[in-house]
């Protein structure tokens, strides 16, 4: 099986734009969650899809949307970027009715602002 | 609320030594722990969990946990390191809910050296 692809892996935007990343679960996997990787606050977890569903959000500003599709495929939004938004965004996926809790992370896209 | 503490930001060992990375949790609930490893420019790996089933847990590449409620640590360890171990390593923490809700709170992570 094909594991967590995202997309792109790299960007680089200015600050004030806004941006959108891509997560594509491995096949048969209905839960999407996201995470925000920094050297300083470490892993934070930013929310989690299920069947287009947001069943569980983080600590973090209205700026940090997402989204699910019917296919489990799932994007975040950045809307209105800040220079603190510079990070590692993780995606992870999880099978539904599989192991419990038990999450597979894609390569994550390295967001740099600027 | 649940809370992970890695102790040691940075741990070196040398080849064929043992590997020893400290956990710490704090859970109001019964909770499920995994240790994941990242390699440079790389995601997450799963190496291994513990979902109330035996306390010892095997992982992945040698790798082995044992949950100690009573002191609420999930320490990992391995016999012999390998230069390949060289990488972070992350300890995360889920309450057992019920719910079907995974949201991992993850500890700061502890960067391994293999000193050859």
């Amino acid at each position: 099986k094909a594991g967590v692809t995202q997309t792109p892996r790299y960007l680089i935007k200015t600050r004030g734009q806004q941006v959108t990343l891509s997560c594509s679960p491995i096949s048969g996997h209905r839960s999407v969650s996201w995470y925000q990787q920094t050297p300083g606050q470490g892993l934070q977890f930013l929310f989690e899809y299920f069947s287009e569903t947001q069943r569980n959000k983080g600590n973090f500003p209205g700026r940090f949307s997402g989204r699910q599709f019917s296919n489990s495929r799932s994007e975040m939004n950045v809307s209105t970027l800040e220079l603190g938004d510079s990070a590692l965004y993780l995606c992870a996926s999880s099978p539904a009715g599989g192991s419990p809790y038990e999450q597979y992370f894609g390569p994550g896209t390295r967001l740099t602002v600027t | 609320a649940q809370s992970v503490t890695q102790l040691g930001s940075h741990v070196s060992v040398s080849e064929g030594a043992l590997v020893l990375l400290r956990c710490n949790y704090s859970s109001s609930v019964p909770p499920y722990l995994f240790w994941y490893v990242q390699y440079p420019n790389q995601g997450l790996q799963l190496l291994l969990k513990y979902t109330s089933a035996a306390t010892l847990v095997k992982g992945i590449n040698g790798f082995e946990a044992e949950f100690k409620k009573s002191e609420t640590s999930f320490h990992l360890t391995k016999p012999s390191a390998h230069m390949s171990d060289a990488a972070e390593y992350f300890c995360a923490v889920t309450p057992y809910s019920g719910a079907g809700s995974y949201q991992l709170t993850f500890g700061k992570g502890t960067k391994l050296s293999v000193i050859p």
